[in-house]
């Protein structure tokens, strides 16, 4: 069985302050990881995505996520946040089998103030 | 369409009713899921179908709970004599393909049993 534990449900910072989203997974086969973020009032929407090859995977805007397998996480990290980037995270494995169903954790809410 | 549509995008109802959720896929997807958010929560799978069959619906949390995909596009959720627990936001998201595929969110049905 698969499972996944972000492990802060909330995490304040100031603006253009570093930050860090802590996602751990658990899992007996190969996986794909994921980061998918909600702003306020719109649906899920993927922020990046780690399938194979290098360990290191970046977002559009500025965010990046690392898939450690000894480890058995996939943090997500910027460097410096925005007030837009006020959201829910939610980190999500897949790929028992072939369904492509997720398993997400509870989310972690970034608060981030001016 | 331009994204995944869902409707109604709120619903309540009193427990015992039966409600039927749908979902509108991005038209090229073969791929449909199902998941139930509670408040506070991460989204948890309930079954997905590739076209209309329907070959996981492990997630579904009784024979209450149906699902239907008749024409391999549009997809229903259908919640007989409905229960307070039963109350939570239902995705739906679709992908091209299954396992390591992006999947793409709806806004999501927000249930309400009284």
């Amino acid at each position: 069985a698969q499972s996944v534990t972000q492990l802060d449900s909330q995490v304040p910072v100031f603006e253009e302050a570093p930050v860090e989203l802590r996602c751990n997974y658990s899992s007996s086969v190969s996986v794909y990881l994921f980061w998918y973020v909600q702003y306020p009032n719109q649906g899920l929407q993927l922020l990046l995505k780690y399938l194979s090859g290098s360990t290191l995977v970046k977002s559009i805007n500025g965010f990046e996520a690392e898939f450690n397998k000894s480890q058995t996480s996939f943090h997500l990290r910027k460097p410096s946040v925005h007030i837009s980037d006020t959201a829910e995270y939610f980190c999500a494995v897949g790929g028992s089998g072939n369904t492509g169903k997720l398993i997400f954790g509870q989310g972690t809410t970034l608060q981030v103030k001016p | 369409g331009a994204g995944v549509s869902q409707s109604p995008r709120y619903k309540v109802t009193k427990r015992g009713q039966d409600v039927t959720l749908r979902c509108d896929p991005i038209s090229s997807h073969a791929t449909l899921y199902w998941y139930q958010q509670a408040l506070g929560q991460g989204p948890e799978f309930l079954t997905y179908f590739n076209y209309e069959a329907q070959p996981d619906k492990s997630g579904l949390p009784s024979d209450r709970f149906s699902a239907e995909r008749p024409e391999g596009s549009i997809s229903t959720l259908t919640i007989q004599r409905t229960e307070q627990r039963d109350s939570a936001m239902y995705r739906c998201a679709s992908s091209l393909g299954t396992s390591g595929d992006t999947q793409y969110f709806g806004p999501g049905t927000r249930l309400t049993v009284l």
